[in-house]
């Protein structure tokens, strides 16, 4: 009864490949988001999606696009993966409005 | 604007001793703040949170009080232990907005 859970937790792939990170919420929010977390713990924030819409798109490469398929899921798919893209990626989800989000327990991405 | 300015660590302390981490923010409106933290391999849950100005949060020996007059929100324990050594992170979230985050400062407790 995992509140957020994203799949895989680990992803070890080559330059040039495509991935896709998938993330499920069980809490009934309607706010979903995706992070990145360097290797200095530093969080970015990427998307976020509020009832399947888009509605924050930081500074990204267009190699990466979220996918709202309903307000509990939020995928990330990956084109074309750099060294530079290895990081943990977390998934969290919230209710608009508000305070406390609640964290994926992430994936560990790693080119190589 | 709205950011969240952390102290740098890493901290490193000993069993039983006395932690801060000083958080100082900026916002638009009458954020909530927030401290959330994250172990080794994990991730971040919601440590404490403060909703209003004067509002202490508490949790696990944790507290943080919501200072306007001087925009902060400094977490204290008064005795840490080594499973208290992970990230900690502060954030603030205007209201129905998203959050932000500081840059996490990293505690290690030796025994």
């Amino acid at each position: 009864d995992t509140a957020v859970s994203q799949t895989p937790k680990y992803l070890v792939t080559q330059m040039g490949n495509d991935k896709s990170i998938k993330c499920e919420q069980n809490l009934g929010h309607d706010t979903m988001y995706w992070y990145k977390q360097d290797s200095k713990k530093f969080l970015k924030i990427m998307f976020s999606y509020n009832n399947k819409e888009l509605i924050i798109n930081e500074t990204v490469p267009n190699r990466f696009s979220p996918k709202s398929p309903d307000k509990a899921h939020l995928n990330l798919h990956i084109n074309s993966l750099e060294l530079g893209d290895s990081a943990v990626y977390f998934c969290a989800s919230s209710l608009a409005g508000r305070g406390g989000y609640t964290f994926g327990s992430g994936t560990r991405l790693t080119v190589v | 604007g709205n950011s969240v300015t952390q102290m740098e660590g890493p901290v490193t302390l000993s069993e039983e001793a006395f932690l801060t981490i000083n958080c100082t923010y900026t916002a638009t409106g009458y954020p909530s703040l927030f401290w959330y933290v994250q172990y080794p391999g994990e991730g971040l849950q919601l440590l404490l949170k403060a909703t209003k100005a004067d509002d202490k949060g508490s949790n696990k020996g944790f507290e943080a009080t919501y200072r306007k007059e001087t925009t902060s929100f400094h977490l204290e324990k008064g005795s840490v232990q080594v499973s208290d050594s992970a990230v900690y992170f502060c954030a603030l979230t205007p209201p129905g907005n998203q959050f932000y985050f500081g840059t996490g400062t990293s505690l290690t407790v030796i025994p």
